[in-house]
């Protein structure tokens, strides 16, 4: 069994300020991390993931996220957000690269002030 | 890009009918769809994954007789439920699997569903 934990439900950053969005998970196998955004009113949108090799991932819009074995995490960063980031975010999980479903965590809700 | 489109986008239903929820991928082929569920404040769960030309594969404690899906084409999969009642006002998504060296999920926009 697999299972995502994203601790912070929201998180208020303001503008031009980095922001780290936690993501730890859990599981008996090998996983495939990925970080999914959903605007508002939209479907998620994939912003990476981690397949294999390099465990610093670089995304879309200036997002990376680093893949920590040992610490089972897959924590998101952004050195400077801007307004246009705010959004809920969706770290998943899953076993068998993007072939397989995926278990998500709760999102976390990024709010960037001006 | 990767489109996939969900129709309806809302829906209100009274309790005891069923209500088809479409899924289609606009711009690629899709044997593989997933279907998955979305309460309030939570996350998405996997309900389901559908595989054109055969048959679903549903997630424990999923019923697979109220929750219908159909994968008739490599574009399109459906998902029905079947006499809904409140308990069933959800949102819907779906994700179509692209394939190729990585394969990747592409959801679409969701549907709410609300039982009266």
């Amino acid at each position: 069994a697999q299972s995502v934990t994203q601790l912070d439900s929201q998180v208020p950053v303001f503008e031009e300020a980095p922001v780290e969005l936690r993501c730890n998970y859990s599981s008996s196998v090998s996983v495939y991390l990925f970080w999914y955004v959903q605007y508002p009113n939209q479907g998620l949108q994939l912003l990476l993931k981690y397949l294999s090799g390099s465990t610093l991932v670089k995304g879309i819009n200036g997002f990376e996220a680093e893949f920590n074995k040992s610490q089972t995490s897959f924590h998101l960063r952004k050195p400077s957000v801007h307004i246009s980031d705010t959004a809920e975010y969706f770290c998943a999980v899953s076993s068998g690269g993007g072939a397989d479903g995926l278990t998500f965590g709760k999102g976390t809700h990024l709010i960037i002030q001006p | 890009g990767a489109v996939v489109s969900q129709h309806p986008s809302r829906v209100i239903c009274k309790s005891g009918t069923s209500v088809k929820i479409e899924c289609r991928s606009l711009d690629f082929q899709a044997t593989t769809m997933f279907w998955y569920r979305q309460f309030p404040k939570q996350s998405l769960m996997l309900m389901a994954t559908s595989n054109e030309g055969s048959k679903a594969t549903y997630e424990q404690g999923v019923e697979k007789d109220k929750f219908l899906i159909n994968h008739a084409s490599l574009t399109l999969s459906t998902l029905t439920v079947t006499s809904a009642h409140p308990e069933d006002s959800s949102f819907y998504i779906c994700s179509a699997l692209r394939g190729g060296s990585q394969e990747t999920q592409y959801f679409g926009p969701g549907t709410r569903l609300l039982v009266l």
